[in-house]
């Protein structure tokens, strides 16, 4: 599986759009882009995910660059419980294969302020 | 629906002893997963179940197993605790049916601290 980048930390204040980079210039065609994020002692949540195309659902926004090295997560107006590690995964998909064996970096520090 | 259920949620032990950690996946699903999190290591897969079977495992000794019953719940036992093996504990469950992406539902773990 590809290996990704992520800036140690960002800063957001809270009702701004925050926007997460992560740079994955080694993926390969069949690798799709995930989004988990972990709030402080809890199970890492599901956000997004993406193969090619730019993706939205109730939480965010996942942007795929054209030669898809690289993508943003946005939380389009974030707020104080959007303060997490959000780590950026990339993986093929299943066929038939192993599903579980995600490989965590060490993610963005989040901190959402007033 | 209910989530990825997790127990014991703590639990603190001697070096020496061993302990077995539960994992009840979302109802249908057949893949679950266990990752160990510290804060030297971060998030570290230790191996997947599906179907009673294991698909995949991490680079972990053998002290560390697990198994998948029949219902895809999940246990995973670690024998002779080292003090290294405070983590936290995490469950994930998924569909486990091929093609396409593939997301994971964690469970909010088990918290493991030796003494």
């Amino acid at each position: 599986d590809a290996k990704t980048t992520q800036p140690t930390s960002m800063d957001c204040a809270e009702g701004r759009a925050a926007n997460l980079p992560c740079n994955h210039s080694t993926i390969s065609g069949n690798e799709y882009v995930y989004w988990y994020r972990q709030i402080h002692s809890q199970g890492p949540q599901y956000i997004i995910h993406g193969l090619k195309n730019n993706e939205t659902n109730e939480m965010a926004s996942l942007i795929i660059t054209e030669d898809r090295k690289s993508s943003t997560l946005i939380l389009p107006h974030a707020t104080l419980r959007d303060t997490a590690v959000y780590y950026c995964i990339v993986r093929v998909g299943n066929y038939g294969g192993s599903q579980g064996n995600l490989i965590f970096g060490k993610g963005t520090k989040l901190s959402v302020k007033p | 629906k209910a989530g990825v259920t997790q127990t014991p949620r703590y639990l603190i032990k001697t070096r020496g002893q061993q302990v077995t950690l539960s994992c009840s996946p979302i109802s249908g699903h057949r893949s679950v997963s266990w990752y160990q999190q510290t804060p030297g290591q971060g998030l570290q897969f230790l191996f997947e179940y599906f179907s009673e079977t294991q698909r995949n495992k991490g680079n972990f000794p053998g002290r560390f197993s697990g198994r998948q019953f029949s219902n895809s719940r999940s246990e995973m036992n670690v024998s002779t605790l080292e003090l290294g093996d405070s983590a936290l504990y995490l469950c994930a469950s998924s569909s486990g049916s091929a093609g396409g992406a593939n997301v994971l539902t964690f469970g909010a773990g088990s918290r493991l601290t030796v003494l």
